[in-house]
């Protein structure tokens, strides 16, 4: 069975220009989630969907972030305008669905540096 | 609200030592689920166990086993005759009960083993 799929793995910006990140979760899975992991720290969830609603975004930076799923399967997270303390990998995860307890799968990360 | 602490942030040890990773955790519920989570240098995070807040039996999985101490609030992880493919960051999360299936990460022990 495939995993979580994320791209791309790496992406290198400036300050202030824009980029997006994509995920495909594991089929039939109905709970996607964007972690943002900085180095050093362990994740800390920016969003959460059930099928193609918002769950929970309260940590999500609404001034620059957004991530829709407008189909319920795949996932986009984009930041605009980027700053620097967005340089950070983004972990995209999913599970089949958002009872406690149901483990959580990850995808391999989409790397970001803002220079 | 939960927090999760890995107070050791770098262990090395030498193949074929054993290890001890240690977490402890705080929560109000009564109910709640705790993971281990390994992230090696590809950036994967990859699901190894999850344990209920009810069911405090030990478990051995290999060379992997989890000790759950509800009284201590911890749920170490030892390797045994540990393996340089061991070498990576390893994770402790927590996710309480009606909390939607969110999970709060500790900071992370990196692990090296050395031949």
């Amino acid at each position: 069975e495939a995993g979580v799929a994320q791209s791309p793995r790496y992406k290198i910006i400036e300050k202030r220009q824009s980029v997006a990140f994509w995920c495909n979760p594991i089929s039939g899975h109905a709970t996607l989630y964007w972690y943002q992991q900085i180095l050093g720290q362990g994740p800390k969830l920016l969003i959460q969907f059930q099928n193609n609603g918002v769950v929970d975004d309260s940590q999500l930076p609404k001034d620059r972030f957004s991530a829709e799923r407008l189909k319920g399967v795949d996932s986009t997270l984009k930041i605009q305008p980027a700053k620097l303390e967005d340089s950070a990998v983004y972990l995209c995860a999913s599970s089949a669905t958002y009872t406690s307890g149901n483990t959580i799968y990850f995808g391999e990360g989409s790397w970001l540096t803002v220079v | 609200a939960q927090k999760v602490t890995q107070a050791q942030t770098e262990i090395s040890v030498v193949e074929k030592e054993d290890v001890t990773l240690d977490c402890v955790y705080e929560t109000r519920d009564t109910t709640y689920y705790l993971f281990w989570y390994k992230q090696p240098p590809s950036g994967e995070l990859v699901f190894l166990i999850r344990r209920n807040s009810f069911d405090e039996q030990n478990e051995i999985s290999g060379r992997y086993s989890w000790n759950f101490q509800k009284s201590t609030s911890s749920f170490n992880f030892t390797i045994t005759a540990s393996q340089v493919v061991d070498s990576a960051v390893y994770f402790c999360a927590l996710s309480e009960f009606g909390g939607g299936n969110k999970l709060t990460f500790g900071t992370g022990t990196q692990l090296k083993v050395e031949l």
